[in-house]
């Protein structure tokens, strides 16, 4: 079945401990993103891949970072995680040629 | 820069209504344009596109036309059923910020029975 998939679908931490929530398609999608979902700020891009490794900085990338080193996988990961980072975020990917993203089922992130 | 702006909601309707969300959208170059369905505790996915100005996208019901002239792309369903309750998204992708995507703010639909 052709999905993206995300882990963990929960996540309840405390401040400054690194986490990395990771991110994995089975599609052979050459674009993949990270989205936050925020209630009144809909979706806002953290960051995006067009290719291995090739990142680009989103709207909000502050106190994140990412790495592609394979196609298929695009983990997040905060390095000092903030209570202003709690939020739903969103795994996507899809084919250059087609701008359709599909998306991950979420992860909620809470930052104590 | 690019932008979308959407109907603020929540937007609650009688089961058989006809159901607009307005969107518009603002883009330096010529992006392709998109409605997202958000269910409860579930991921997005894709209801609708249209990658042209006057293109129509449509599906299960719901249509929205990417009017250039205007810069909107409104979704419209001439009957909601109680199953259309749901997060509706507009997006807008643009080849000319290297196929960044933009969402809106969503709006939340309710049918009540």
């Amino acid at each position: 079945e052709a999905q993206v998939t995300q882990n963990p679908r929960y996540l309840i931490t405390v401040t400054g401990k690194k986490l990395t929530v990771t991110c994995s398609q089975n599609m052979n999608h050459e674009y993949m993103s990270w989205y936050r979902q925020d209630p009144g700020l809909g979706l806002r891009q953290i960051y995006y891949s067009m290719n291995v490794e090739v990142t680009d900085k989103g709207d909000v990338p502050e106190g994140y970072k990412v790495s592609r080193k394979e196609k298929r996988n695009f983990p997040l990961i905060l390095e000092s995680p903030s209570p202003n980072q709690t939020s739903l975020y969103f795994c996507a990917s899809s084919l250059l040629s087609s701008p359709e993203q599909f998306f991950g089922p979420g992860t909620r992130l809470t930052v104590l | 820069g690019n932008s979308v702006t959407q109907m603020e909601g929540p937007v609650t309707l009688s089961e058989e209504a006809f159901l607009t969300i307005n969107c518009t959208y603002t883009a330096t170059g010529y992006p392709s344009l998109f409605w997202y369905v958000q269910y409860p505790g579930e991921g997005l996915q894709l209801l609708l596109k249209a990658t042209k100005a006057d293109d129509k996208g449509s599906n299960k019901g719901f249509e929205a036309t990417y009017r250039k002239e205007t810069t909107s792309f409104h979704l419209e369903k001439g009957s909601v059923q109680v199953s259309d309750s749901a997060v509706y998204f507009c997006a807008l992708s643009d080849s000319d910020t290297g196929n960044q995507f933009y969402f809106g703010t969503g709006t939340s639909l309710t049918v009540i029975p």
